[in-house]
């Protein structure tokens, strides 16, 4: 179990470009979540995958961002056209449901994005 | 919507000197409360699950325990490197959501030696 990896770790980009941040779960987790946590707050839900499906998406992921999980594997999340409030630690989470019917998120190291 | 909030922001303690972190939480149908540990630039890392009124669990020097209202971490005889920030979460029904988890803002604790 080698846990769930982000890369890139750190992303530096001037305003208005575009950008895009890849997540590999924890292998055998069918559920992947993306956070955005900034400074000094808890992590805050943007998207849920359960395998390839996007079930949900939270208010905070405006039309800029997109995520995509083809075939249920690594997922992506790209930001168009960043703005300086997109500047955050970006982390993925995997999960699996296990016989109990419990799920416990186990969370990447995260993606610091700076939008200069 | 869940809420989640902790208490106190911050804390600062000498090494051996036991205390407490609260998490006082707002939820519709309870489905898990999560502890994370979260050192500076990494990612949360896994503590425990609390999923009933009652229910606690231990690991080394720590006891999470759980009721209607609030969770309680209990650090005991802690050690400098216990320093971290202490994420609270939790996992409900509400607005047939109940995947993702509603974080509070954390406890970070500084153990002194």
């Amino acid at each position: 179990d080698t846990g769930v990896s982000q890369d890139p770790r750190h992303k530096i980009t001037k305003r208005g470009q575009n950008v895009t941040f890849r997540c590999d779960p924890i292998s055998e987790h069918n559920r992947l979540y993306w956070y955005r946590q900034t400074l000094g707050q808890g992590p805050e839900f943007l998207t849920y995958f359960q395998n390839e499906a996007q079930l949900e998406k939270s208010r905070l992921l405006s039309d800029r961002f997109s995520a995509e999980r083809p075939k249920g594997s690594f997922s992506t999340l790209e930001i168009q056209r960043t703005e300086q409030g997109d500047s955050a630690m970006y982390l993925c989470a995997s999960s699996r449901i296990t016989l109990a019917g419990l799920e416990t998120q186990y969370f990447g190291p995260g993606t610091r994005l700076l939008v200069l | 919507e869940d809420q989640v909030t902790q208490s106190p922001e911050a804390l600062r303690l000498q090494e051996g000197e036991s205390s407490s972190l609260n998490c006082s939480y707002t939820v519709s149908g309870l489905r898990g409360l999560f502890w994370y540990r979260q050192d500076p630039g990494k990612g949360p890392e896994f503590l425990f699950t609390l999923y009933s009124a009652g229910e606690e669990k231990e690991k080394e020097r720590l006891k999470a325990t759980l009721t209607k209202k609030e969770s309680f971490l209990h650090i005991t005889a802690p050690k400098p490197e216990d320093s971290a920030t202490y994420l609270c979460a939790v996992r409900g029904l509400s607005g047939g959501s109940n995947y993702k988890l509603t974080f509070g803002k954390g406890t970070l604790l500084t153990v002194n030696p």
